[in-house]
């Protein structure tokens, strides 16, 4: 098992640039989200999806979109980079147990935006 | 709305020595809680877990038990080593799969 992927590791985007940031899993997860980390801020819920075809805004959802064709694929969008997007992007997948949910990280994707 | 407080860093330790980190939560109803760890350049990954009260998760020398009546999922660990040097993430799963991270606390430890 490979687990969670993410590409590319690193990027350097122009402002109003776009561009997608690429998430799969090969564990047959339910759940896929969208983080994004800040010094001093933890990790803040981008999007979610709770099954294939089936999306929902986290916390801070504005300038990003997402889709989720495949059980595997959770790609996320930048539709027109800020450099208030400059940041560690981290996709996470997650199954439903009886009693926890358990998030499983991808390396992270490190982009700024000039 | 569910919240996680964990104290501020970075702390700095030297090898050996006691580790705590606290941790406070807001929720309503009976959350899951986690440890999460982060090494340099690399995504989070659980550490422990407790599920309900007074359940005590515990990995890696690495403990945290559930208390309900503070709100409080403290980590502890009796000796750490400069492998522990890492960000610690306490984090909550209310209803539903959506978690609730804290802000990090940054654990140098000192040869």
């Amino acid at each position: 098992n490979a687990g969670v992927t993410q590409t590319p590791k690193f990027q350097v985007l122009k402002t109003g640039q776009s561009m997608t940031l690429q998430c799969a899993q090969d564990m047959n997860h339910e759940y896929m989200s969208w983080y994004r980390q800040d010094p001093g801020m933890g990790l803040r819920l981008i999007h979610y999806s709770v099954g294939a075809g089936i999306t929902d805004q986290g916390e801070v959802p504005n300038g990003y979109n997402v889709s989720r064709s495949t059980t595997e694929d959770f790609p996320l969008r930048l539709l027109s980079a800020a450099p208030s997007q400059t940041s560690v992007y981290f996709c996470a997948s997650s199954y439903s147990r009886t009693d926890s949910y358990e998030q499983y990280f991808g390396p992270g994707t490190r982009l700024t935006v000039t | 709305g569910d919240s996680v407080t964990q104290m501020e860093g970075p702390v700095t330790l030297s090898e050996e020595a006691f580790l705590t980190i606290n941790c406070t939560y807001t929720a309503t109803g009976y959350p899951s809680l986690f440890w999460y760890v982060q090494y340099p350049g690399e995504g989070l990954q659980l550490l422990l877990k407790a599920t309900k009260a007074d359940d005590k998760g515990s990995n890696k020398g690495f403990e945290a038990t559930y208390r309900k009546e503070t709100t409080s999922f403290h980590l502890e660990k009796g000796s750490v080593q400069v492998s522990d040097s890492a960000v610690y993430f306490c984090a909550l799963s209310g209803e539903g799969f959506k978690t609730i991270f804290g802000a990090g606390t940054r654990l140098f430890v000192k040869a």
